[in-house]
């Protein structure tokens, strides 16, 4: 079946470098794309999302990019700070439903 | 900003309970699921709704039933709680939107354990 996955389960940075989160996904026919923050003990929390009509989008220190050639995502957070440390998951939209990969847990040290 | 809230944070049943997770939102989405999260297994989806009084099937709904009697409300339902259904319990919700884009937002989950 179609899935969404990550390269990395685990990244760990230094405070203040910019951080690389990754996604590859198989299904050609995804409309739409959103990248989730999970802190420990809380719900994902919506970050940004982007069409499959687009290649790049940016929001607040953050940046996605996709590449359908390749079907590959990537989060972009510039000047990564401690808040930042938590879970990122791609999900992938295809009608109402989202598939979800299985996580970058992102660590962030001082 | 979307509120979405569940019923319980943390919640301990027994084997054989039957057991009610309650989900609410604020912003009249017509939207609303249940996922399980469990480690090495992502998020996976149990049941959604796309309107008050419908229900589908996700990937996983063996073992729960869901019931939608008015539009922000979603409720999930254990029939037999078992000790495989101890997991985080998210729910989401989202406005029907053209084109495919549904935003999803959730709620901040249930840690449910079966004992």
């Amino acid at each position: 079946g179609e899935s969404v996955g990550l390269h990395l389960p685990t990244l760990s940075v230094q405070e203040g470098d910019n951080s690389i989160i990754n996604c590859a996904y198989s299904n050609s026919a995804s409309d739409y794309f959103i990248w989730y923050k999970q802190e420990s003990g809380k719900g994902p929390q919506f970050i940004i999302d982007i069409r499959s009509n687009m290649d790049k989008r940016q929001g607040q220190r953050v940046t996605v990019l996709l590449n359908k050639t390749v079907k590959h995502l990537s989060l972009q957070i510039a000047a990564t700070q401690p808040g930042d440390s938590a879970v990122y998951f791609c999900a992938d939209v295809s009608g109402s439903r989202l598939t979800f990969g299985e996580g970058t847990q992102l660590t962030v040290n001082p | 900003d979307v509120k979405v809230t569940q019923s319980s944070r943390y919640l301990v049943k027994r084997t054989g309970e039957k057991v009610f997770l309650e989900c609410v939102q604020d912003m009249d989405h017509e939207n609303m699921f249940w996922y399980r999260q469990d480690p090495g297994l992502g998020l996976r989806l149990i049941y959604f709704s796309y309107d008050v009084k419908m229900k589908e099937k996700g990937d996983i709904p063996e073992g729960y039933s869901v019931s939608r009697e008015k539009k922000e409300r979603f409720s999930l339902i254990l029939e037999s709680a078992s000790t495989n259904q101890t997991s985080m319990y998210l729910c989401a919700s989202s406005l029907w939107a053209s084109g495919g884009t549904d935003t999803q937002y959730f709620g901040p989950g249930t840690r449910l354990t079966v004992l």
